[in-house]
């Protein structure tokens, strides 16, 4: 059973400051997608990862992906208050017409 | 493009009451999917529809039906409601080939989120 877990759940930081989410999953997968969500409102596709060693940046958000280690990181460059959010990891299974699993998320708070 | 709609976007139900949840996508896609969201749970899958004329069950499909009309709509039915399946809930469409450098992205419905008494 294809299982993704992400830390940290809660994550507060500084304006300016760098920080990397992780996204840890348990068997093989086809693609990685993280996703960010704001309060009240519907999921924003970020970023699709396809394979191994896939770097993808934009603004201040670099994902990457290493299969062999079935890890993802989003790291965060020199945080903004527009990034608070809620950042979601999901896996899909192989050969599994895109059937996304999703870590819980995690809560990123950006105080001034 | 409207993208993915939901209707309705808030309900209230009392327990045993039934209710559809309608999804559409006008990007002309093939696969179609309804997720719920829980505090703290992530999103889980609860049915998808692979092509028009399939559907099959995802991780939490105890307790609903789904219906693909057509291509453009995927519905999603609660026969009996219950206190547990008060959630939000998110239809969402995929884009199976190379767009502008997106790859199988999926997009999302803007939610719909149901109470039950």
């Amino acid at each position: 059973e294809l299982k993704v877990e992400q830390n940290p759940l809660f994550l507060s930081m500084q304006e300016g400051k760098n920080y990397t989410i992780y996204c840890n999953y348990s068997t093989t997968s086809d693609r990685l997608y993280w996703y960010r969500q704001d309060p009240g409102k519907s999921l924003e596709s970020l970023f699709v990862l396809l394979s191994n060693g896939a770097v993808k940046q934009e603004g201040r958000l670099m994902a990457s992906l290493d299969t062999k280690a079935r890890l993802s990181t989003l790291h965060i460059t020199a945080a903004v208050h527009d990034l608070s959010a809620t950042y979601f990891c999901a896996v899909s299974k192989v050969g599994g017409s895109e059937k996304l699993v999703f870590g819980k998320g995690t809560k990123l708070t950006v105080n001034p | 493009n409207a993208g993915v709609t939901q209707t309705p976007k808030f309900q209230v139900l009392k327990t045993g009451q039934s209710m559809t949840l309608q999804c559409a996508q006008d990007m002309n896609h093939n696969s179609m999917y309804w997720y719920r969201q829980d505090p703290g749970m992530g999103l889980r899958l609860i049915y998808y529809s692979a092509s028009e004329g399939t559907t099959d069950k995802g991780e939490v499909p105890n307790g609903y039906n789904v219906s693909r009309l057509n291509k453009r709509e995927f519905s999603l039915r609660l026969e009996s409601a219950a206190p547990s399946q008060t959630s939000v809930y998110f239809c969402a469409s995929i884009l199976f080939h190379t767009l502008g450098g997106r790859y199988n992205e999926q997009f999302f419905g803007p939610g719909t989120r149901l109470t039950v008494l």
